[in-house]
């Protein structure tokens, strides 16, 4: 079955940057588009982006546009979510998931997440 | 941006009991709702999608349903495995995908 697997995470200082990893398996991945979805502590699940199988559409999150990338690489089965100007509300777990459904038809969900890495920003 | 609203906040029930967990969307969101449960320290699993579709794997006891602005999810005989927090989640008008607050199951 697919499985996620994320790391990358760590404190970092306000206004630093961190570059997350996810390595995807089970699953044929350039197939899928995939997720970056974070929780932050004690609080709900907020979505952050989201990359087709052939990268040629991504979307964000209001509260991270300009500051946060999606990238992917499908040779290596792995998605990326390279984070800058890190600010102190970004602190959160950070989840990947696979996304399944029809998403060029508009409608699609996460399916399966991995264990996601943490995230902490000081100020 | 659509605005998905659970209740109760926590819901508490006794083991072999029923649960029922509402979810309302600030317009219509079609069929294209999804629930997941998330236990402390583990990452969502999805349960529901489409509405009522049971996800591979899902007991029978969990049930969906609804359209449009109200949903609603049904957990039969409460097993000591199903206390949790239960999220819904619209996907039909995107992005933002958004989720609800959740819906904190415990026992009582």
């Amino acid at each position: 079955q697919a499985q996620m697997v994320e790391s990358g995470g760590g404190l970092v200082q306000a206004g630093g940057s961190l570059r997350l990893s996810c390595e995807a398996s089970g699953f044929t991945f350039s197939d899928y588009y995939m997720s970056w979805i974070r929780q932050a502590p004690g609080k709900g699940l907020e979505w952050i982006s989201y990359m087709s199988g052939r990268s040629d559409y991504s979307k964000y999150a209001d509260s991270v546009k300009g500051r946060f990338t999606i990238s992917r690489d499908n040779g290596q089965n792995s998605v990326h979510l390279q984070m800058t100007n890190l600010r102190a509300d970004d602190t959160a777990v950070y989840y990947c998931a696979r996304v399944e459904g029809f998403c060029s038809g508009g409608s699609c969900y996460p399916d399966s997440w991995g264990q996601g890495t943490l995230v902490t920003v000081s100020s | 941006e659509i605005v998905m609203t659970q209740s109760p906040a926590t819901l508490s029930v006794s083991p072999g009991e029923r649960a029922t967990l509402s979810c309302r969307a600030s317009q219509s969101v079609s069929g294209n709702l999804a629930w997941y449960q998330q236990k402390p320290g583990q990452a969502p699993r999805l349960l529901i999608y489409g509405a009522s579709t049971r996800a591979t794997g899902i007991p029978a006891r969990f049930s969906g349903s609804g359209s449009g602005t109200e949903f609603t999810l049904t957990i039969n005989s409460l097993q000591s495995e199903d206390f949790a927090v239960y999220y819904c989640h619209q996907y039909n008008d995107w992005p933002p995908w958004t989720f609800g607050q959740g819906t904190k199951v415990d026992i009582k």
